[in-house]
């Protein structure tokens, strides 16, 4: 059963290009949420996805958007590329909180590592 | 809004001996606590979870937590290291009760763990 998986492990932009990171989440998962983590830092939510829609969204500019897919993998897009957005990008999937589920654990995949020079 | 506080940014410690990481979170509501662990060049991997009931939460790799709601606290254990447990350790809270576990995650800055032999 393959787990999380991101695409591509390193890419290297200059600023004001734009970027874009996938993501297929583990089998049997609806759900893709998407963390950034700056060295040093622990992980900052950007957004989740469920449906094909944004459903929740943490505090990133609108240059952060999203895509989900009916295959529910996931894409990542940054616009207009600053240097502070090199960081390692990490996308996580779950299943849905359907069936009463008290919690749907995240499983994270190993992670983009941008850099932006 | 949730934010968690983790004391230390490292933690050195010999071989066998025991060891705690501490995490402090704030948040207005109930709320869902996790550790999560980190290898170098790897993803996020769960370590243990707390939901609701007994306070003492027991997880892998013979890690423990044991959540505090007066203290607001939620520190990680462990009674004897091994080398193999040097990594990056993140404390995670998400929003609790009906629904609110399929939110975006809060972590914390990281608590690096080094195991002097």
């Amino acid at each position: 059963d393959a787990g999380v998986t991101q695409s591509p492990t390193h890419l290297i932009k200059t600023r004001g290009q734009q970027v874009t990171l996938r993501c297929s989440p583990k089998s049997g998962h609806d759900t893709v949420s998407w963390y950034q983590q700056a060295l040093g830092q622990g992980p900052q939510f950007i957004f989740q996805y469920y449906e094909e829609e944004e459903r929740q969204r943490g505090n990133f500019p609108d240059r952060f958007s999203g895509h989900q897919f009916p295959n529910y993998s996931s894409e990542l897009n940054v616009n207009a590329l600053l240097l502070g957005d090199s960081a390692l990008y990490l996308c996580a999937s779950s299943l849905s909180l359907a069936g009463g589920r008290l919690y749907n654990e995240q499983f994270f995949g190993p992670g983009t590592r941008l850099t932006v020079l | 809004a949730q934010s968690v506080t983790q004391l230390d940014s490292q933690v050195p410690v010999f071989e066998e001996a025991p060891v705690e990481l501490r995490c402090n979170y704030s948040s207005s509501v109930s709320v869902y606590l996790f550790w999560y662990v980190q290898y170098p060049n790897q993803g996020l991997q769960l370590l243990l979870k707390y939901l609701s009931g007994s306070t003492l939460v027991k997880g892998i790799n013979g890690f423990e937590a044991e959540f505090n709601k007066s203290q607001t606290s939620f520190h990680l254990r462990k009674p004897s290291v091994h080398i193999s447990d040097t990594a990056e350790y993140f404390c995670a809270v998400s929003e609790g009760g009906s629904g609110g576990g399929a939110d975006g995650l809060t972590f914390g800055k990281g608590t690096h763990l080094i195991i002097q032999p």
